[in-house]
């Protein structure tokens, strides 16, 4: 089983609509979370980081944590063109290490 | 400016050569992470190291060799014995090795064996 699962897509919406990104991990200690959005051809930058359980809102991005059921999402409201990319979910594990794994990614094309 | 900084953008290898990935960074962060990316892939651990003079492999770090001897600096070597190293290679850091920390990237290096 891998650590953290990601859809790989590609997830296509219409311009305006709401996209749904869907993200689970293992390693049921693991306590932060992370949404990253990359570009083609460029790094990651992240978008947001979720430690609690619940909502947690950023303008147009709202992630959610359900830690019983190990599984986080990104929603993106009123989608934009310019939001097309892929997005990377990342999970810091638990341990002495603290190592941080990334999902495969989800490609994300919003269409005019 | 604060950041990360990886050089060089882009590097060509020869079968049998080590070449080496320079990291670094002026943040002040403790932990620093390497990470190799193949097209339409996601990102893989090679190496991360939480504080200075220590490392930890990560989860495909057969054929790379890492050092940590100053905060801000984390170079990768990648050696003769990675035998497909052509890959888009992504430092990242973050403040403190532990829960509730972000990490930043930098720009990324692209290997490509010639």
């Amino acid at each position: 089983q891998k650590e953290v699962e990601q859809n790989s897509g590609p997830l296509s919406v219409p311009e305006g609509a709401i996209a749904s990104l869907n993200c689970t991990y293992s390693d049921r200690g693991s306590q932060s979370f992370f949404w990253y959005r990359q570009y083609s051809g460029k790094s990651p930058e992240l978008i947001m980081s979720i430690y609690s359980n619940g909502d947690k809102e950023d303008g147009r991005f709202t992630a959610q944590l359900n830690k019983a059921s190990q599984y986080v999402s990104l929603l993106i409201r009123d989608s934009q063109p310019s939001d097309s990319a892929t997005y990377l979910c990342a999970a810091l594990l638990s341990g002495g290490y603290n190592k941080l794994i990334f999902g495969a990614g989800t490609r994300l094309a919003v269409h005019p | 400016d604060g950041g990360i900084t990886q050089s060089p953008k882009y590097l060509f290898r020869k079968e049998g050569q080590n070449v080496t990935l320079s990291c670094e960074q002026n943040l002040n962060h403790d932990a620093m992470y390497w990470y190799r990316q193949d097209p339409g892939q996601g990102l893989r651990l090679i190496y991360y190291s939480q504080i200075v003079n220590d490392f930890q492999k990560g989860d495909i770090a057969e054929g790379y060799s890492v050092s940590r001897e100053k905060k801000e600096s984390f170079p990768l070597t990648v050696t003769s014995a990675q035998k497909n190293p052509t890959a888009f290679y992504l430092c990242a850091s973050s403040i403190y090795p532990g829960a509730g920390t972000e990490a930043f990237f930098g720009q990324g290096t692209r290997l490509t064996v010639v």
